[in-house]
């Protein structure tokens, strides 16, 4: 069974660092494409940021690049965001994903974690 | 950016009665595109991908379907179960985006 956890979400101030990580377990991790995922509260989904399989690419929304960095640890299987010079605006729930084979939709979810970014 | 239109953005309908969701991207996206089911609370499931493509586990009862800019996602004979908010999401370029969603409730 596919399973993705997240940890390390929580209460920031502005302009504060946070590194999320999420442990993936019942696949070949290394095989796959990875991201994180956002949704502000009672808003949509928001892509954040995607990872090749073997962390030689990475790619970011225009609002995150620069501030987040987006990495993979293939030996561990955990994918990890650093998320750098936090603003109210990242405010959401993070949620690792899955893509799809040679595909950038997500078919699998971690259940999500909080970030909350407020002085 | 690739802007994706979703529509109605709220919906209600009675068991066993049939419903569709629209998504409309800005410019073509040659089918690739996904559905979601998000329940209250939970985290977003996989319902169909490359457009109508049934994932694994998905209820028979849903289908998509669509080319270019138009698509839809259709439920045959709603559940109780299908009270969800429905996500359309093209994978085609970077950045990956989404519909606003479609709150679908039972009347």
């Amino acid at each position: 069974e596919v399973q993705l956890v997240e940890s390390g979400g929580g209460l920031v101030q502005p302009g504060r660092s946070l590194k999320l990580s999420c442990a993936a377990s019942g696949f070949t991790f290394s095989n796959y494409g990875m991201a994180w995922v956002r949704q502000a509260p009672t808003k949509g989904l928001e892509w954040v940021a995607t990872i090749s399989y073997d962390g030689s690419s990475t790619y970011y929304r225009d609002s995150v690049k620069g501030r987040f960095t987006i990495s993979r640890d293939n030996a561990k299987s955990t994918l990890y965001l650093q998320m750098d010079s936090l603003r109210s605006e990242d405010t959401a729930t993070y949620y690792c994903a899955r893509h799809g084979w040679e595909a950038y939709y997500f078919d699998y979810w971690g259940q999500g974690v909080m970030v909350t970014v407020s002085s | 950016d690739i802007q994706m239109t979703q529509s109605p953005a709220s919906l209600s309908a009675s068991l066993g009665e049939t419903v569709t969701i629209e998504c409309l991207a800005s410019e073509d996206i040659y089918s690739n595109l996904a559905w979601y089911q998000q329940k209250p609370g939970k985290s977003p499931q996989l319902l169909i991908y490359y457009a109508n493509s049934l994932n694994d586990g998905v209820p028979s009862r849903f289908s998509g379907s669509g080319s270019g800019t138009q698509y839809s996602l259709k439920i045959n004979s709603l559940q109780s179960e299908d009270v969800s908010i429905y996500f359309c999401q093209q994978n085609y370029d970077s950045p990956y985006t989404f519909g606003a969603g479609t709150k679908l409730e039972l009347k």
